[in-house]
């Protein structure tokens, strides 16, 4: 299967720890996205990579957040001093643009990494 | 800011009978519209997308939805549900020029 990975698909953690999430996009696709889902709710943006540059970020990135492409391949999300509200679903997805971009890109979304926060 | 309502959170359907799941958008331009199927325990699944071109798009598992710009809405239908359609499935919509913004999901149950 060559689709997006993501490891852990579940991570259990307490209140102050941090966590580091990964992901691998389908191979050559070049944009890199992070979404999280909250219980009963749509996912919802984080930020997203074209290559090893990250080109957006959601005011739901807090300052505890951070993620990173260091060679346009696969991405990691830190979260530092975890929190109960960082219970969630993280979703990655991936995609490939041409030189032009293209809106609405089609993303194909991996398995997702389950947080708990005790 | 673009954004979509599903208008159901939940709805129920016998096999073999039609399915409608409604979404309407809101978008201070022409929208780029997809439905996301989403599985337990599996990966969110794009089911179809418009993106201006012809306004009855059709996806995978016989699913299709009508754009209609003067309802501001984007249903999906199905003909005939299937068992192995029971799913919760998301309207989404982009916004800004990739990023995706997600309906709050319309769990579709499918009684025998």
């Amino acid at each position: 299967d060559t689709g997006v990975s993501q490891d852990p698909r579940h991570k259990i953690t307490k209140r102050g720890q941090n966590v580091t999430f990964r992901c691998d996009p389908i191979s050559e696709h070049n944009r890199l996205y992070w979404y999280r889902q909250t219980l009963g709710q749509g996912p919802e943006f984080l930020t997203y990579f074209q290559n090893e540059a990250q080109l957006e970020k959601s005011r739901l990135l807090s300052d505890r957040f951070s993620a990173e492409r260091p060679k346009g391949s696969f991405s990691t999300l830190e979260i530092q001093r975890t929190e109960q509200g960082d219970s969630a679903m993280y979703l990655c997805a991936s995609s490939l643009v041409g030189l032009q971009g293209t809106r609405g890109d089609t993303q194909y979304f991996g398995p997702g990494t389950r947080l708990t926060v005790l | 800011a673009q954004s979509v309502t599903q208008l159901d959170s939940h709805v129920s359907v016998s096999e073999g009978t039609p399915v409608l799941l409604r979404c309407n958008y809101s978008s201070s331009y022409s929208p780029s519209l997809f439905w996301y199927v989403q599985h337990p325990n599996k990966g969110l699944q794009l089911l179809l997308k418009y993106t201006s071109a012809a306004t009855l798009v059709k996806g995978i598992n016989g699913f299709e939805a009508e754009f209609k710009k003067s309802e501001t809405s984007f249903h999906l239908t199905k003909p005939s549900a299937h068992m192995s359609d029971a799913a919760e499935y998301f309207c989404v919509v982009v916004s800004g020029y990739s990023t995706l913004t997600f309906g709050k999901g319309t769990m579709l149950l499918v009684s025998p």
